[in-house]
């Protein structure tokens, strides 16, 4: 079944800098969605872009997607001690049960 | 308030034990699921209802059995708990054919 694979699984950096994680997939999706989860919690439901989008902003959060490679990258500028959780992609197939699929996330730690 | 709630929020068991997890949503969506998380951060989908039946069934051992009595609440009962049922059980709700969803705070079960 469709999977996508985040990168990198860790991730360490200074308040401030700007956070960037990956997201490959294997086969045609109707879109794919980012989601966070704070440790010893459920997830949070982030962006969602589709399939015939390319970019999309909210807040801090800027999502690129690039479907001749099968690829998503969610970038966190000025990042907070805040935002350390960890970061899920999810696709689903085109054509498929519209249930997303998760990768096993980047794990981001946000130093004060 | 909560959206999606879950009880009990831990769970300690002898194997084989039989245990059960309950799962409401006030957000009227007509979908539910059962997730697994395991120690390496893997979310795999186990069931998906809609409007109380079931849509999806992945791989999953037939010592789980979910439970819908209603729209607003998936249970899962697990039946003969073994060593490598120990998880984070997720429940989460969307409205059909829409991707975004919403999780409760999860169920970390420990089978000793």
């Amino acid at each position: 079944s469709q999977q996508g694979e985040e990168d990198p699984q860790a991730l360490s950096i200074q308040e401030g800098e700007n956070a960037t994680m990956n997201c490959s997939y294997k086969t045609s999706i109707n879109n794919l969605q980012w989601y966070r989860q704070n440790s010893g919690r459920g997830l949070v439901h982030l962006i969602l872009i589709r399939s015939n989008e390319r970019e999309k902003h909210s807040g801090r959060l800027r999502v690129t997607l690039d479907t001749s490679k099968k690829s998503s990258s969610l970038l966190i500028t000025a990042s907070r001690a805040a935002d350390t959780a960890s970061y899920f992609c999810a696709t689903d197939a085109s054509g498929g049960s519209y249930i997303p699929t998760f990768g096993r996330g980047t794990s981001l730690i946000v130093h004060p | 308030d909560t959206a999606v709630s879950q009880t009990p929020k831990y769970l300690v068991t002898q194997m084989g034990n039989d245990k059960s997890i309950k799962c409401e949503q006030n957000l009227g969506h007509d979908t539910m699921y059962w997730y697994k998380q395991d120690s390496k951060k893997f979310l795999k989908i186990m069931f998906s209802y809609n409007n109380k039946e079931l849509i999806i069934n992945e791989t999953v051992p037939n010592r789980f059995s979910p439970k819908s009595p209603d729209k607003a609440h998936l249970n899962l009962h697990i039946n003969s708990l073994e060593l490598g049922d120990s998880a984070v059980y997720f429940c989460a709700s969307s409205q059909f054919r829409n991707n975004e969803q919403f999780f409760g705070p999860g169920t970390r079960l420990t089978v000793l």
